[in-house]
Parts: structure tokens; C-alpha cells; sequence
């Protein structure tokens, strides 16, 4: 069974700074790994999908990259935004299903 | 083009009422999902619609809880003789293809529901 972990659980920084988000993910054997925003009382919005095959993909200020033999993932923010604070999710996919993490919970202060 | 939408947004029941919970995909997807977001239990998923094909029901928690997808398109989750435990917000996305295509997940906004 796919386990997921991301770390921190929680993270609140001041306006400007560049961000690193972590997921670890325990079965490798995934088709590509998605991350998403939700934020508070709403849906998920897709950011970035990775495919198994890619090292990196990047949109904007946005950044993934995937290491799949290691099962881990990693979302880099570049230049922090106070309208970036939100709850970011990661999600390998495993073909039928995608297994999520529990969340970094972003908070960008002005 | 229009999102994932579900209906109704909120939804507020007895203990042991049946309720239904409602998902129109984006048009033209092929594969439907649902998933439950609970205090404490993170997002876990349901259930899997693809094409004609048998549904992986493999998420269910009970046999309480169903689901249906009329003519490929809306989709219908049904959970008998509700309890408290299943109070949680039941988000719905679709894909184009199934995930084993590689293809992106759009997510519906949820429904809350809550068991009093």
C-alpha cells in the first residue's frame, strides 16, 4: 500500500522568501505524481503534474522535481507570495487512484 | 469549459437518513473519481469510474456507501443509514483518460456533509 509523508506539516514565512515543500512516497512503481493548492473550504487545484519519466517540471514561480527510484518529490516556490498561502498537496499515481499526502499547511506573511 | 461541479455544496443529516451526493464531470472525461476529506484521516479515495468498464470500488469503507455513473457522465454517491463517522467533505474529480494514461485530475469543490 502507497504511503505518503510530507514534511514540514506546517510552515509560515515572511513575504520574498523561496520555498522547498518535501513528499516521500513508499512504492515507486507510479505513472507520474501530482501536486495540488487547496485552499480553505475549497477544492483542489492542480499545480504541476510530473510525469514517471521526467526529472522536473516547472510552471511560473513553480517548480517539481522527482526522483522516482527514491520516492521522493520536491516543490520549490520561488519568490513567496502571501496569495500562495494555502495547503499544498502531493499525489503519486499509481494508475487506478491517487494516494495523497497529509499536507504542508503554507502560510506567507507580508 | 466549465469545471467539476457537485452538488449539493453542503449537506446536513440525521443519523441512519440516506443521502446522495452528486458529481457532473468535465465534458468528454472518460474516468471519474471520488474521494473523502476527514479531520484526521487526510484524502482517501472512494471509488473509480472508467469508460464502460467495472468500477474499482476498492476505497469503500462499507458496504453503506455506493455509486453509480449514468450514461458515462454524472455520477451518484449514495450512503445508507448514515453515521457520525461519515462526516466529511466527498470531493469528486474526473480525468480525460484514466490515470494510467498519465493524465491530469481536475477536482470538483466537494460536498461537506455532516451526521448529526
Amino acid at each position: 500500500k502507497q504511503e505518503v509523508t510530507q514534511i514540514p506539516a506546517a510552515l509560515s514565512v515572511p513575504e520574498g522568501e523561496n520555498l522547498v515543500l518535501n513528499c516521500s512516497f513508499t512504492d515507486s512503481a507510479i505513472y507520474n505524481l501530482q501536486w495540488f493548492r487547496q485552499d480553505p473550504g475549497k477544492g483542489l487545484t492542480s499545480l504541476l503534474l510530473i510525469q514517471s519519466s521526467q526529472r522536473e517540471q516547472t510552471s511560473g514561480r513553480l517548480n517539481a522535481s522527482l526522483d522516482k527510484s527514491s520516492g521522493r518529490s520536491t516543490l520549490y516556490i520561488a519568490a513567496s507570495q502571501p496569495g500562495d498561502s494555502a495547503t499544498y498537496l502531493c499525489a503519486p499515481n499509481a494508475g487506478n487512484m491517487l494516494t495523497f499526502g497529509g499536507g504542508t499547511r503554507l502560510m506567507v506573511k507580508p | 469549459g466549465a469545471g467539476v461541479s457537485q452538488s449539493p455544496s453542503n449537506k446536513v443529516t440525521e443519523k441512519g437518513k440516506d443521502v446522495e451526493l452528486r458529481c457532473d464531470p468535465i465534458s468528454g472525461h472518460t474516468a471519474l473519481y471520488w474521494y473523502r476529506q476527514s479531520l484526521g484521516q487526510g484524502l482517501e479515495f472512494l471509488i473509480y469510474f472508467q469508460g464502460n468498464s467495472a468500477p474499482d470500488k476498492s476505497g469503500l469503507p462499507s458496504d453503506r456507501f455506493s455509486a453509480e455513473r449514468t450514461g458515462g457522465s454524472v455520477s451518484t454517491l449514495t450512503i445508507q443509514r448514515t453515521q457520525q463517522e461519515d462526516s466529511a467533505v466527498y470531493l469528486c474529480a474526473s480525468s480525460l483518460n484514466g490515470l494510467a494514461q498519465g493524465d491530469t485530475q481536475y477536482f470538483g469543490p466537494g460536498t461537506r456533509l455532516t451526521v448529526l
